[in-house]
């Protein structure tokens, strides 16, 4: 039921870099709003990572970064690390809606 | 620092009502921008957003629910309340309340989250 679609995993070897993309639509990812990406890790509750224009909270390390291009958005991870293990969402408000949408979630594994 | 934290009942018969609360600390939903949103995670299932309520009563609902939800504010209390009628095993999931981190009553972020309360919808 999520109208924001994301791969259902991605994985890398430590110190690569992995990307996750959030497709949408013209009512969501398409407008001017940001998309917003949030970190889950295993049996917690999710946490705030960065935002589409690379806005992030204190204590998130620039190898998270972020980017929108028209009903796409991508998460990209560099220098890959075991901390880094976790499910990934994509946020965005939806014009049609007139409420937010979550996407599917990706699971990023380091090998 | 702001903080939230969910209560309510973690079993509930199906038909029955539930009703969460967020009690939320560090900032004052009557100030301009502020909001407070729900989200819930069924068992190995990915977020879905409930509600949220504005610093100016304004509410939004996920169009598949809103028939069922019912949000509240007590801005006295610091507190957010969600009422789910008519619920169904389906409804079993971990609800979060969050902080919505925006300058109006639309868009924005989740920036700081609850640790979540799980609920079981069973006869």
């Amino acid at each position: 039921q999520s109208v924001l679609t994301q791969p259902p995993s991605v994985s890398g070897a430590p110190g690569q870099r992995v990307t996750i993309s959030c497709t949408g639509s013209s009512s969501n990812i398409g407008t001017a709003y940001d998309v917003h990406w949030y970190q889950q890790l295993p049996g917690t509750a999710p946490k705030y990572l960065i935002s589409g224009n690379n806005n992030r909270p204190s204590g998130v390390p620039d190898r998270f970064s972020g980017s929108k291009s028209g009903t796409s958005a991508s998460l990209a991870i560099t220098g890959l690390q075991a901390e880094d293990e976790a499910d990934y969402y994509c946020q965005c408000y939806d014009t049609s809606l007139s409420g937010y949408v979550f996407g599917t979630g990706t699971k990023v594994t380091v090998l | 620092q702001i903080t939230l934290k969910e209560s309510g009942p973690t079993l509930v018969k199906p038909t029955q009502t539930l009703t969460l609360t967020c009690t939320f600390s560090g900032f004052s939903l009557s100030s301009s921008g502020a909001g407070v949103g729900w989200i819930r995670q069924p068992p190995g299932k990915a977020l879905e957003w409930l509600a949220v309520i504005y610093w100016n009563d304004e509410k939004r609902y996920s169009p598949s629910l809103k028939t069922s939800l019912t949000i509240t504010k007590d801005t006295s209390k610091n507190q957010v309340v969600l009422t789910m009628t008519n619920v169904d095993p389906v409804d079993t999931a971990t609800y979060y309340c969050a902080h919505r981190r925006g300058e109006s009553a639309t868009g924005g972020s989740y920036d700081i989250w609850g640790q979540g309360t799980m609920v079981t919808v069973s006869s």
